[in-house]
């Protein structure tokens, strides 16, 4: 069974900085780029960062770019999101989702909390 | 990028046939027929109805289909039941590996 779990999530400061962990289990993980999207409290939601599956490729959303980072570690079955100059607005709940196309996210995780707030 | 365009909710009786738009533009859903659509509970995850457009992953209700007309997507579900009461996502390849999602629907079981 394909599971992904995330964690890292936690009530930080603005400005601060928090990682993002994602484990995968059930599948190859080397085999399939993948992603993390998020939803803010009463919102939508929102695409923020893909990575190929040898972390050859990354691109982010244009709300996060210069301040996440998106890494993995396929030796480790592990996705990573480090957050810096968090802000408010980054508050939500982050899941990480298997791409296994062009934007088919087949497998997501439960998602893991972030709050920004002093 | 600006997310892509959804109703904000809509409605139908168990039974029948609803369908929910999403308005992109030339840069993503107009040139890419690559169109997906979610399914979400809150508080779950995100659930993968549709994808590229028209195709239905396997274990989906074939109630379930997808189709697109120049800027706009759809996603149709006919024999309404209960459990599809949810919010409902579009999201589009726009290039690049970069992708937007659809300001999401509410999709109420009268």
């Amino acid at each position: 069974e394909v599971q992904l779990v995330e964690s890292g999530g936690d009530l930080v400061q603005p400005g601060g900085s928090l990682r993002l962990s994602c484990e995968a289990s059930g599948f190859t993980f080397s085999s399939y780029a993948m992603n993390w999207v998020r939803q803010a409290p009463g919102k939508g939601l929102e695409w923020i960062s893909y990575i190929s599956r040898s972390s050859s490729t990354i691109y982010y959303s244009e709300s996060v770019k210069g301040r996440f980072t998106i890494t993995r570690d396929n030796a480790k079955n592990s996705l990573y999101l480090q957050m810096h100059s968090l802000r408010a607005e980054d508050r939500a709940v982050y899941f990480c989702a298997r791409d296994a196309g062009y934007g088919d996210f087949d497998s997501w995780g439960q998602g893991t909390l972030v709050t920004v707030s002093s | 990028q600006s997310a892509l365009t959804q109703p904000a909710s809509v409605s139908g009786s168990p039974g029948r046939s609803i369908t929910v738009s999403c308005t992109g533009t030339s840069s993503d859903v107009g040139t890419y027929n690559l169109v997906s659509w979610y399914q979400h509970h809150p508080g779950k995850s995100p659930k993968l109805m549709i994808y590229e457009g028209n195709k239905r992953p396997s274990g989906v209700s074939n109630r379930f289909s997808g189709s697109r007309s120049g800027n706009t997507a759809s996603l149709t579900i006919s024999g309404l039941q209960a459990e599809d009461e949810a919010d409902y996502y579009c999201c589009s390849y726009a290039g690049s590996r970069t992708y937007v999602f659809g300001t999401g629907t509410r999709v109420t079981v009268l």
